[in-house]
C-alpha cells in the first residue's frame, strides 16, 4: 500500500560523517513529522511541516541537524558532523487536514554512529 | 516537567483482567488527545482519540479530566495481543504545534 515511506532502514556510520534520511509521506498529506526513538525511550519531537507554513524546529537537539520538504511532499532530515549520542531510530508521519491527530508512522531509519 | 508523563510500567497483567493506564498532561490549553499502541520493534499506530465526554472502542475505553490534566485508558477483558506499549498523545491548542508523545506504559498480558 501506499503508506509512508523511509530510507534507509538501517545506516551504520562513522562519527563525525553527515547523514541523509528520507521520508516519503502519503500522497495529500499536508502535514509530516520527524521524531526519533531511542532503544526503550518514547519519541522525541524534531521537527514538524504544516502546508507551506514555515516548520516548527524547536525539537532540533542541535543546528547539526537540519530538515527540507521540497515540494510540500518528500522530506529529507540531514545531521551532520554525527555523534556518538545520535544513534536512535529516525521516525517520519504524516497526517491529513482531515484528521490530523491520525500520524501514520513509516517503519523508521535506525542509524548507529560508531 | 515533562509535558506528558506516564508510568513507563511494565504492567503485568492475566489474561482476562482490566488494566487501567493514566498519563497527565501539563499544558492546560491543550486540545486534543489520544493513545496511541507501539508493538516492539515497530512504529506507533493511532489506537483512540479521547473526547471530552468520555468514549469506547469495543473492550477500549478513554476518558478525559479537564480539571486535573489527566486521560486515562481501561482495557476489559485483557488478550494476549493487548500486550504493547501505550502511548498518550497530546497537542496544544495552536494548529502548528506538532503532537507530543509521552514516554509510554508497557503492558504484558500473560497466559
Amino acid at each position: 500500500g501506499a503508506g509512508v515511506s523511509q530510507s534507509p532502514s538501517n545506516k551504520v556510520t562513522e562519527k563525525g560523517k553527515d547523514v541523509e534520511l528520507r521520508c516519503d509521506p502519503i500522497s495529500g498529506h499536508t502535514a509530516l513529522y520527524w521524531y526519533r526513538q531511542s532503544l526503550g525511550q518514547g519519541l522525541e519531537f524534531l521537527i514538524y511541516f504544516q502546508g507551506n507554513s514555515a516548520p516548527d524546529k524547536s525539537g532540533l537537539p542541535s543546528d547539526r541537524f537540519s530538515a527540507e520538504r521540497t515540494g510540500g511532499s518528500v522530506s529529507t532530515l540531514t545531521i551532520q558532523r554525527t555523534q556518538q549520542e545520535d544513534s536512535a531510530v529516525y521516525l517520519c508521519a504524516s497526517s491529513s487536514t482531515v484528521n490530523p491527530g491520525e500520524l501514520f508512522f513509516g517503519e523508521g531509519s535506525r542509524l548507529t554512529v560508531l | 516537567r515533562k509535558e506528558v508523563e506516564q508510568d513507563p510500567g511494565p504492567f503485568n497483567v492475566p489474561e482476562g483482567a482490566t488494566v487501567a493506564f493514566n498519563c497527565t498532561y501539563s499544558n492546560s490549553a491543550s486540545q486534543s488527545f489520544f493513545w496511541y499502541r507501539q508493538d516492539c520493534r515497530k512504529e506507533p499506530k493511532l489506537l483512540m482519540s479521547v473526547y471530552s465526554s468520555g468514549n469506547e472502542d469495543g473492550r477500549f475505553t478513554a476518558q478525559l479530566n479537564r480539571a486535573s490534566q489527566y486521560i486515562s485508558l481501561l482495557i476489559r477483558d485483557s488478550k494476549l495481543s493487548d500486550s504493547a506499549t501505550y502511548l498518550c498523545v497530546v497537542n496544544g491548542n495552536t494548529g502548528r504545534r506538532a503532537l507530543t508523545f509521552g514516554s509510554g506504559t508497557r503492558l504484558q498480558v500473560q497466559p
